[in-house]
């Protein structure tokens, strides 16, 4: 079964406006990353945080991950049209031989111009 | 680079029928995988491999086999289509890292259909 799970499954905001995704996830892992796909598109990686990190920021991009609660949220700033798209967590567990990046199901964010 | 390059874009099977899916990378990565997305239940891992030589089951393994021969190439086998394999499959790679592994590289997908 799948790891990560996202919340909400769908967001819709205005041109300027803050986005937060969440995500929570079932066991240990190595890190966290989140992605973003384009309608029929492949995934775009967007940030990497690891499980001994707590916040990280990558431009309008701020990740923060609680590994007592197992959750990872995903803030965009300022959002703009183009920010239109899915956005996946995945998590990333290794161990055992046994290398696994397990995604969740999404949130589709529609920022409206 | 040409990064992750997948063939074909699209592909219409008949159900018994078998087929591969083609990925290749050239950069060097040693780990690839091929997912399946179907709409609502996000990307499962199919199968992965961490080198040459050296593959293992994801989430939904069964009906599809890959191998590992090159760096470079981690082909996908469907032995026998059936429609529920009807889906959008995607192959990524990433390199390394210790016991972790970094940002992963994706494919621009296959859309099969299996009538």
């Amino acid at each position: 079964s799948q790891q990560g799970e996202e919340d909400p499954q769908a967001l819709s905001i205005q041109e300027g406006e803050n986005a937060t995704m969440n995500c929570s996830y079932k066991t240990s892992i190595n890190n966290l990353q989140w992605y973003r796909q384009n309608s029929g598109r492949g995934l775009v990686h967007l940030i990497l945080i690891r499980s001994n990190e707590r916040e990280k920021h990558s431009g309008r991009l701020r990740v923060t991950l609680d590994t007592s609660k197992k959750s990872s949220s995903l803030l965009i700033t300022a959002s703009r049209a183009a920010d239109t798209a899915s956005y996946f967590c995945a998590t990333a567990y290794s161990g055992a031989g046994s290398y696994q990046l397990t995604f969740g199901k999404g949130t589709k964010l529609s920022v409206i111009p | 680079n040409a990064g992750v390059t997948q063939t074909p874009k699209f592909q219409v099977l008949k159900t018994g029928q078998s087929m591969t899916l083609q990925c290749a990378q050239d950069m060097n990565h040693e780990y690839m995988s091929w997912y399946r997305q179907d709409p609502g239940m996000g990307l499962r891992l199919i199968h992965y491999s961490v080198g040459a030589g050296i593959t293992d089951q994801g989430e939904v393994p069964n009906g599809y086999n890959v191998s590992r021969s090159t760096t470079e190439d981690f082909p996908l086998r469907l032995l026998s289509a059936a429609p529920s394999q009807t889906s959008v499959y995607f192959c990524a790679s990433s390199s390394l890292q210790g016991v972790g592994y970094n940002e992963q590289f994706f494919g621009p997908g296959t859309r099969l259909t299996v009538l």
